[in-house]
């Protein structure tokens, strides 16, 4: 079946550092995928829509500057979190939904990454 | 916007019995998605059954079946037969349309006592 593969799974870094997390559709094309970020004991928010071709829409609240986020094909989004802090610590989960054939296809999530910021 | 609420933080159930786990939401949308997602220790999110607001039959899986209730826009989650292995966060979710975003509620944790 459809894998969405996210990398890296866990990194720890000092505060300042630039971050970058893969995402990529390992056997289906996906113009559009979702970057979640997901605190303990709560529920995945949604951070942005990333699209493949153009600017991703960020959720009101989530700053463009500080998450980049850039599809540059139709099995890969980015998300870098620049100039990282201590309060970026996080969970951040993509997820992609195949392009095209039956409509409705559930959303594939990757296994998500674990950003600490010391 | 739409929004999901789940209005059970925790529940739990006596192993091989049946629990159901409730969610309501709220939209102005006709045709729409409903997905219950399982997210173990291993924060992997599985999803375990999803709904299409124009199917009037209730989707069922196994042991997960949902009692979809469009009028009332209610979408609880029943598990038969529990097992050790569903205890986890369930978490209900709302898709507007095809390749669009989820929305989540806030979630349920389930505990399965042996």
């Amino acid at each position: 079946g459809a894998v969405v593969s996210q990398h890296p799974s866990w990194v720890i870094c000092k505060s300042g550092t630039s971050v970058k997390i893969e995402c990529r559709s390992l056997d289906f094309q996906a113009t559009t995928m979702f970057w979640y970020r997901q605190f303990p004991k709560q529920s995945l928010m949604l951070m942005a829509t990333s699209n493949e071709g153009s600017k991703a829409t960020y959720e009101q609240g989530v700053e463009k500057d500080k998450f980049l986020i850039n599809h540059a094909s139709l099995t890969l989004s980015t998300l870098t979190v620049t100039s990282a802090h201590p309060e970026d610590s996080s969970f951040y989960i993509c997820s992609a939904q195949r392009l095209g054939g039956v409509l409705n296809q559930p959303q594939h999530f990757g296994d998500g990454t674990r950003l600490s910021i010391l | 916007a739409q929004t999901v609420t789940q209005s059970q933080p925790e529940m739990s159930v006596q192993e091989a019995e049946t629990v159901t786990l409730s969610c309501t939401y709220d939209t102005s949308e006709s045709d729409y998605y409903l997905f219950w997602y399982k997210q173990p220790p291993s924060r992997q999110m599985i999803l375990v059954i999803r709904q299409e607001a124009y199917k009037q039959q209730n989707a069922t899986e196994n042991r997960f079946s949902v009692n979809f209730q469009k009028a009332a826009k209610s979408f609880s989650l029943k598990i038969s037969d529990s097992q050790l292995g569903d205890a986890a966060m369930y978490f209900c979710a709302y898709q507007m349309g095809g390749n669009e975003k989820l929305t989540f509620g806030t979630g349920t944790r389930l505990t399965i006592i042996p």
